[in-house]
């Protein structure tokens, strides 16, 4: 079953970039790839997807490997309203919904 | 646009005592999901309808039953409540299973 690894926390200052990366050595070419994240004591928010191109949008971008094995989630200037877990997950395109991994996560703190 | 709603916010159980927790959508979603969250955890996925009329189970369906009441609806019931069942649950709805999920509040319930 494809799944992704994410290292357990990472620091950043505010105003800084953040580059928060994903591996996910056995994905399929059937899955897309997904980020959440999850604000204290708030449901999980969906922040950017993508197959195999890099992605942007007005929260982060998205930038995938060449060989779709690994991805980083990118935020161009911490704020401290970033701070949270964020997920990285597989989504099936063709629809199998087996099970759906949201591992541990990062926890991200930003320093003021 | 309420989004997703969740009833209650939070919930005491005794062992062996049955409730229901409730989840609307209001974004003319097909699927919804229930997901559970226990401490310093990602998310599970307990039980998904994929479109109204079915129910699949997740990774962790045990001791859980659904109902798909109608499109807006989906509830997650508990028949005889377990201190392992102590945790925060999330439903979350999307327009079909591989697009990207919309979450609710959380429930938290304590079971003792």
């Amino acid at each position: 079953d494809a799944k992704t690894t994410q290292p357990n926390s990472m620091e950043s200052n505010e105003e800084e970039p953040v580059h928060l990366p994903c591996n996910h050595s056995t994905i399929s070419g059937t899955d897309y790839i997904h980020w959440y994240r999850q604000l204290p004591s708030q449901g999980p928010e969906y922040v950017i997807h993508g197959l195999t191109s890099n992605v942007n949008n007005r929260m982060a971008s998205l930038a995938i490997a060449e060989d779709r094995k690994s991805s980083t989630l990118i935020l161009h200037r911490a704020t401290l309203r970033d701070a949270a877990v964020y997920y990285c997950i597989l989504r099936d395109v063709t629809g199998s919904y087996d099970k759906v991994i949201f591992g541990p996560g990062t926890s991200l703190s930003v320093i003021p | 646009n309420a989004g997703v709603t969740q009833t209650p916010k939070f919930q005491v159980l005794k062992t062996g005592q049955s409730m229901t927790l409730q989840c609307a959508q209001d974004m003319n979603h097909n699927s919804m999901y229930w997901y559970r969250q226990d401490p310093g955890m990602g998310l599970r996925l307990i039980y998904y309808s994929a479109s109204e009329g079915t129910t699949d189970k997740g990774e962790v369906p045990n001791g859980y039953n659904v109902s798909r009441l109608n499109k807006r609806e989906f509830s997650l019931r508990l028949e005889s409540a377990a201190p392992s069942q102590t945790s925060v649950y999330f439903c979350a709805s999307s327009e079909w299973v591989t697009d990207t999920q919309y979450f609710g509040p959380g429930t938290r319930l304590t079971v003792l």
